[in-house]
This record gives structure tokens, C-alpha cells and sequence, in this order.
């Protein structure tokens, strides 16, 4: 099947400091790309769907400014948390779509991010 | 207001039994359901689909049943082996490049 692959897996920061992770879909081109959040025992909660060469669309409630998406490739997409604090700390997870009809999404394995 | 329930947060079952696992939605727009299947520090990986022309899609030891009428979708894993024990999301999507809404999970443990 199709890989989307995320990196960094686990990152622990500095309250302040601001943290990339990537998102890659490695054999297939995503013009669309989603990011979601999973805080402990909840579900996985959509944060923007990243469109590449465009803005990214972000879901109601989530900062724009604090979280912050570039889609500048068809298999490349980046979400870099910016002035983490420790209520960011999460597990951050991307997933893509191959072009066509009812296709699965797949996910990459997630980033678990924590700030201290 | 939650687009897709899974109203059972845990299931237990005994290894060889059938898994039985519900999902409700009411966005009427959605004509794709998915399975994911996740474990913990994992992204999720996909199990089984059904679009809403179908109202059974079988994959091995895994059947997906959709009543649209209901707005209700089951998977059910027949037999369960213990290695299938993991949270079991249910996930659903509108026609077109739209993101995926997941329910809340259910954690399956099978024992042996």
C-alpha cells in the first residue's frame, strides 16, 4: 500500500522554542494533505487540511499563527509549532489521500511531541 | 457535535468469538466509511472501506455491514485471535479530496 512517512516520531522541546515536523507521502502525490491531534484516550481530532501551492485551511478553534502549515510540494508537507508551550504537548499525526475515488487515507506514524 | 459516535469506548472477547464493533454518523453527506486500526504512539492503519452504494464489504476475517438508512456501520472480526486487540476507529468522509472524521474508538482486547 501506499507510505506517508512523518518525521520526527518523538521530540521533547523547550517551552518557547518552535518544532517542525515533516510529513511525506513517498509514492504517490498529494495535492491535499491533513494534519490531526490526539490528545491521551480521545480521538483524533482534524486540525487543517494543507493544500499544496495554496494556504491551509484550518478547523475552528485551532491558531493559525501557532500552528503553522507548508504545503510547498506534492509529496511534501510541514507543520512547524511555533512557541510550543506545555499544552501542546501532544501526538501529532498526518495523513494523506492518493488521487481517485474512495481511496483510504493513510497515515504517517505520528510525532509525539512534548514540551517541557 | 460529534459527526461520528462509537458509543462503546472497550470490548472484550474471547479468542475464536466474533468482534462486533458499532459506529453511528449523522452527516448525511458521508458516502465512505473506513476502519483504522491503532496502536498506542502509532498512526492508524487501514483496515476495511465500504462505500454507500454497498451494504457489505467482506476482507478475510473482516466484514463491514452499513445501514444507511440507520446511518449505522459494524465491523465485525470473526474469529478474533489476540493479536487483534487495539483501538479500532471508525472513520467517515464526503465524496471528493475531504479530510477523514474519526469517532472516538473503540479498544478491542481479545483474550485468550
Amino acid at each position: 500500500g501506499a507510505v506517508v512517512s512523518q518525521h520526527p516520531s518523538r521530540v521533547i522541546c523547550k517551552s518557547g522554542t518552535s518544532v517542525k515536523i515533516e510529513c511525506r507521502s513517498l509514492d504517490f502525490q498529494a495535492t491535499t494533505m491533513f494534519w490531526y491531534r490526539q490528545f491521551p484516550k480521545q480521538s483524533l481530532m482534524l486540525m487543517a487540511t494543507s493544500n499544496e501551492g495554496s494556504k491551509a485551511t484550518y478547523e475552528q478553534g485551532v491558531e493559525k499563527d501557532k500552528f503553522l502549515i507548508n504545503h510547498a510540494s506534492l509529496t511534501l508537507s510541514t507543520l512547524t509549532v511555533t512557541s510550543a508551550h506545555p499544552e501542546d504537548s501532544s501526538f501529532y499525526i498526518c495523513s494523506a489521500m492518493p488521487p481517485g475515488p474512495n481511496t483510504e487515507a493513510f497515515f504517517g506514524q505520528g510525532t509525539r511531541l512534548t514540551v517541557v | 457535535d460529534q459527526q461520528v459516535k462509537q458509543n462503546s469506548p472497550s470490548l472484550s472477547v474471547q479468542e475464536g468469538r466474533i468482534s462486533i464493533l458499532n459506529c453511528d454518523y449523522t452527516n448525511s453527506m458521508f458516502d465512505y466509511f473506513l476502519w483504522y486500526k491503532k496502536y498506542p504512539a502509532e498512526g492508524p492503519t487501514f483496515l476495511i472501506s465500504i462505500s454507500s452504494i454497498k451494504d457489505k464489504n467482506e476482507d478475510g476475517r473482516f466484514t463491514v455491514f452499513l445501514n444507511k438508512s440507520a446511518k449505522h456501520l459494524s465491523l465485525h472480526i470473526v474469529p478474533s485471535q489476540p493479536g487483534d486487540s487495539a483501538v479500532y476507529f471508525c472513520a467517515a468522509r464526503a465524496s471528493g479530496n475531504t479530510p477523514l472524521v474519526f469517532g472516538k474508538g473503540t479498544r478491542l482486547s481479545v483474550i485468550a
